[in-house]
């Protein structure tokens, strides 16, 4: 069975402090791991996708994330969090061979405190 | 980069109507679109699968009688919410997986809200 677990379903932190949301997932197989960000009363939007290449990935807005497979975690990091940055975020895992099918962590909800 | 669009992004109705929901891919072929639900504050639930001239595939527990899906061409995949209650009421995205193989992205949809009177 496979499932992606995001800790922390509210994240808070001040305009210009480090962001730091967290995803580990369970799969039997090494998994395709993808970061999404949602603004409200939109569909989502790819912020980063680690394919088996380089372990640290780098996407959009200044985000990246970081595959560990000894810790099976794919947490995404900010350097300077932005106002516009307050969002809700979904890490999402694809596993080989299975199709098209996506799972979905429960999501976490950032907010930035001017 | 590929695009997804659907249409309505909102939608009212009375209960017992049924409201249809469309979803395109804009610049590229979808032989393969999702339907997700999302309840207020919660992740993506996957509805349905849809499959280019065949039939959907529903996940565990979701009616297909009532969550009715068409999948006529490569571009164009249809939700239709049949007999609609105040329970249906939620926001719909689809998706179309981008690429080849399982490292292709998913490309979602705006959304569509569902309010049912």
């Amino acid at each position: 069975a496979q499932s992606v677990t995001q800790l922390g379903s509210h994240v808070s932190v001040s305009e210009g402090a480090l962001v730091l949301l967290r995803c580990n997932y369970s799969s039997s197989v090494p998994p395709y791991l993808f970061w999404y960000v949602q603004y409200p009363n939109q569909g989502l939007q790819l912020l980063l996708k680690y394919t088996s290449a380089a372990t640290l990935v780098k996407g959009i807005n200044g985000f990246e994330a970081e595959f560990k497979k000894s810790e099976t975690s794919f947490h995404l990091t900010k350097p300077s969090a932005h106002m516009s940055d307050a969002a809700e975020y979904f890490c999402a895992v694809s596993l080989p061979n299975t199709g098209n099918q996506f799972y979905f962590g429960t999501g976490t909800s950032l907010t930035v405190i001017p | 980069g590929a695009v997804v669009s659907q249409h309505p992004s909102r939608v009212i109705c009375k209960s017992g109507t049924s409201v249809k929901i469309e979803c395109r891919s804009l610049d590229f072929q979808a032989t393969t679109m999702f339907w997700y639900r999302q309840f207020p504050k919660q992740s993506l639930m996957l509805m349905a699968t849809s499959n280019e001239g065949s039939k959907a595939t529903y996940e565990q527990g979701v009616e297909k009688d009532k969550f009715l899906i068409n999948h006529a061409s490569l571009t164009l995949s249809t939700l239709t919410v049949t007999s609609a209650h105040p329970e249906d009421s939620s926001f719909y995205i689809c998706s179309a997986r981008f690429g080849q193989g399982d490292t292709g992205e998913l490309f979602f949809g705006e959304g569509s809200r569902l309010t049912v009177l």
